[in-house]
């Protein structure tokens, strides 16, 4: 099975900072690749697919870059609503496996 | 407006038996592959299973293969979980989630999610 291992697992960070979550892949997955923002009591948030695709709606502040096994979301300048878990998930094979989470604080 | 809604979460003991449902509106059904996700308290999202848009494909998280059951019902847009011989680590908020093929299959749309609770 694909292992997807997201760093940090935690970030403390201040509003208008510039931070970087990077996953990686234990095989080659291509730019299969996909991040999600989550916070407790909503439904995840789809933000990036296909590596670097920004999803309709998101704001531009919100970047994503890498292929093969390794992959970055950049999020250039903070706003208070940006605090939250984001994952990576790989689409690659039919076992969609999810990283484990970066929980983003103030 | 594109919706998704579980239902059917609970308190259930374990051994025991609990179907979730997932139903849709906003955009035709038949159309997705569909999928469930939990995510554990304190954990992180674990993918669970996912159904094709014609429910003539079915893939399962090793951790529930033989135990759950996706289904769904085109007529009803509404998507299931039959989750048999329930153990205390199946207790997690479960989410239904469309896939969408044209995204290199990210899951776009999402659910709120639905409480289960394996205690005795």
């Amino acid at each position: 099975d694909i292992q997807m291992t997201q760093s940090p697992s935690s970030l403390s960070a201040s509003v208008g900072d510039r931070v970087t979550i990077t996953c990686r892949a234990s095989q080659s997955i291509g730019n299969y690749l996909n991040w999600y923002q989550h916070t407790p009591g909503k439904a995840p948030r789809l933000l990036i697919y296909a590596a670097s695709i920004l999803h309709s709606g998101v704001p531009s502040r919100f970047s994503g870059s890498g292929s093969g096994t390794d992959f970055t979301l950049t999020i250039s300048s903070l706003l208070p609503e940006d605090f939250a878990t984001y994952f990576c998930q790989q689409t690659y094979d039919n076992t969609y496996t999810f990283g484990q989470g970066t929980k983003l604080e103030i | 407006q594109v919706q998704l809604v579980e239902s059917g979460g609970g308190v259930v003991q374990p051994g025991r038996s609990l179907r979730l449902s997932c139903a849709v509106s906003g955009f035709t059904f038949t159309y997705y592959t569909m999928h469930w996700v939990r995510q554990a308290p304190g954990k992180g999202l674990e993918w669970v299973a996912a159904i094709s848009y014609d429910g003539s494909n079915k893939y399962y998280a090793d951790s529930v293969k033989g135990r759950f059951t996706i289904s769904r019902d085109n007529s009803k847009n509404t998507l299931y979980l039959q989750m048999n011989s329930l153990r205390a680590e199946d207790t997690a908020v479960y989410y239904c989630a469309r896939e969408e093929s044209g995204y290199d299959f990210a899951f776009d749309i999402w659910g709120q999610g639905t409480m289960v609770t394996v205690s005795s």
